[in-house]
């Protein structure tokens, strides 16, 4: 069973529109959380990193969350952009990395 | 300076043939990782170097797969006798160093790997 575990599985927003994706893990104790953007056919690039002390931490117009006592993440997306349309991956890093299957996100103009 | 680098960028075999896909890290990174992701998921670690040897081979899924890193630079995933079911797209990732904190990692474009 995956630790990590993302919803929704994908959603459609237009752009210009916020929305919130969600990260529930289970894989206890980590050092960090992150989550990653993979655009289709490339690697995933990192957005943002917290350690499990940490509570947010934003990159631009993206900033995560973390609830350490519920073992949530959140990522929030403000101001969606066209290039915004990826698959968002939360991962856990209890030293070895446990990736979530990701939330594919599609921005329309 | 250039990212992590993969090559090939595609390959095609047939079942029972053998492989190599090779990983170019970011020059001075001493950490590499291998992940493989199957369609619709997120990556699955398959192992993780520091320096020349293999930090952690937990993830690699039985013993067709073998991975090196002899000179602590670029890496080799190897896997024997393809099966249909290795067919995903590898990953390889670096990082400057290993220290259980908040060091980011690099992923390369992947190798898609397809078994016939």
């Amino acid at each position: 069973k995956n630790q990590v575990e993302q919803s929704p599985q994908s959603l459609i927003i237009l752009e210009g529109k916020n929305c919130t994706l969600q990260c529930n893990y289970t894989v206890s104790p980590f050092s960090n959380l992150r989550w990653y953007k993979q655009d289709t056919g490339r690697g995933p690039v990192s957005l943002t990193i917290m350690t499990f002390s940490e509570n947010t931490k934003s990159n631009g117009r993206y900033t995560a969350t973390l609830d350490a006592d519920t073992k949530q993440s959140s990522l929030h997306i403000t101001a969606s952009q066209l290039s915004d349309s990826a698959s968002y991956i939360c991962v856990v890093d209890d030293y070895k990395l446990s990736f979530g299957a990701g939330t594919t996100v599609t921005v329309r103009a | 300076g250039a990212g992590v680098s993969q090559t090939p960028s595609n390959k095609v075999t047939e079942k029972g043939k053998y492989v190599e896909l090779r990983c170019d890290p970011i020059s001075g990174h001493t950490a590499l990782y291998w992940y493989r992701q199957s369609l619709g998921q997120g990556p699955e670690f398959l192992i993780y170097f520091q320096g020349t040897g293999a930090a952690d081979d937990s993830g690699l899924p039985n013993d067709r797969f073998f991975a090196v890193r002899p000179e602590g630079s670029v890496s080799t995933l190897k896997i024997q006798r393809t099966e249909r079911g290795d067919s995903a797209v590898y990953l390889c990732a670096s990082s400057l160093k290993r220290d259980g904190g908040t060091d980011t990692q690099y992923f390369g474009p992947g190798t898609r790997l397809t078994v016939l």
